[in-house]
């Protein structure tokens, strides 16, 4: 089955720096990687998703890229601000939702 | 805005009784989903359902885990009986196929049960 694994675990930050997170997966037949954001004590929350027809999508100051041959994808949060620390997850599922798994988390902590 | 709504939001229970989560999706979503996230780690995924058909539990441990989603709307997960090591939280989420030339499914997630065994 699907395999994510992901990088780093934990990462700190000054504000205004940029922060990367990066995935990998195994299955070659994933082709929806969601990255969500969890704060303490609160329900995850997608924050930007990609689909494997796009390589790069943006959102203001997030966005995410996706290497489906290397098969891994990453999370670039700019201009980082105190209220982005929160743990991040990313995720990747086959069609229609299926096989749905989750990377371990990354602690994102942004020092003011 | 709609949100996926579960209950109760805190249980603590003994080791060997049973307990139940309830969970009602957004409406109109057709596919829901549980999980149970150990702290510090991401959510593991226990079932799927289309509608009321299960889609996927192979990571339920189905000799103390149930679930079922009669009418495809809500949904209850139950464990008989509880056990020191499923202390966590259950997540409950649910989604709705958005276009595009690849299917696929954005996820809401409900605040969660968080479940104390002792």
């Amino acid at each position: 089955g699907e395999n994510v694994e992901q990088h780093p675990s934990t990462l700190s930050v000054q504000e205004g720096d940029s922060a990367v997170i990066k995935c990998t997966y195994s299955d070659s037949a994933s082709n929806y990687f969601p990255w969500y954001k969890q704060e303490l004590g609160k329900r995850p929350q997608l924050i930007i998703d990609i689909r494997s027809n796009v390589g790069e999508k943006k959102d203001q100051r997030i966005a995410v890229t996706l290497n489906k041959t290397a098969k891994h994808f990453s999370l670039h949060i700019t201009e980082t601000q105190p209220e982005d620390s929160a743990v991040y997850f990313c995720a990747a599922s086959t069609n229609y939702g299926q096989n749905f798994v989750f990377g371990p988390g990354t602690r994102l902590s942004v020092l003011p | 805005e709609a949100e996926v709504a579960q209950s109760p939001r805190y249980k603590i229970t003994e080791k060997s009784q049973a307990v139940a989560f309830w969970c009602d999706p957004i409406s109109g979503h057709a596919t829901l989903y549980w999980y149970r996230q150990i702290l510090g780690q991401g959510p593991e995924l226990l079932v799927q359902f289309q509608d009321e058909s299960v889609v996927d539990d192979s990571q339920l441990p189905k000799d103390r885990f149930s679930a079922e989603r009669l009418k495809g709307v809500d949904s209850t997960l139950k464990i008989q009986p509880a056990e020191l090591g499923d202390s966590a939280m259950y997540l409950c989420a649910s989604s709705s196929i958005t276009g595009g030339p690849f299917l696929s499914e954005t996820q809401y997630f409900g605040p969660g049960t968080r479940l104390l065994v002792l």
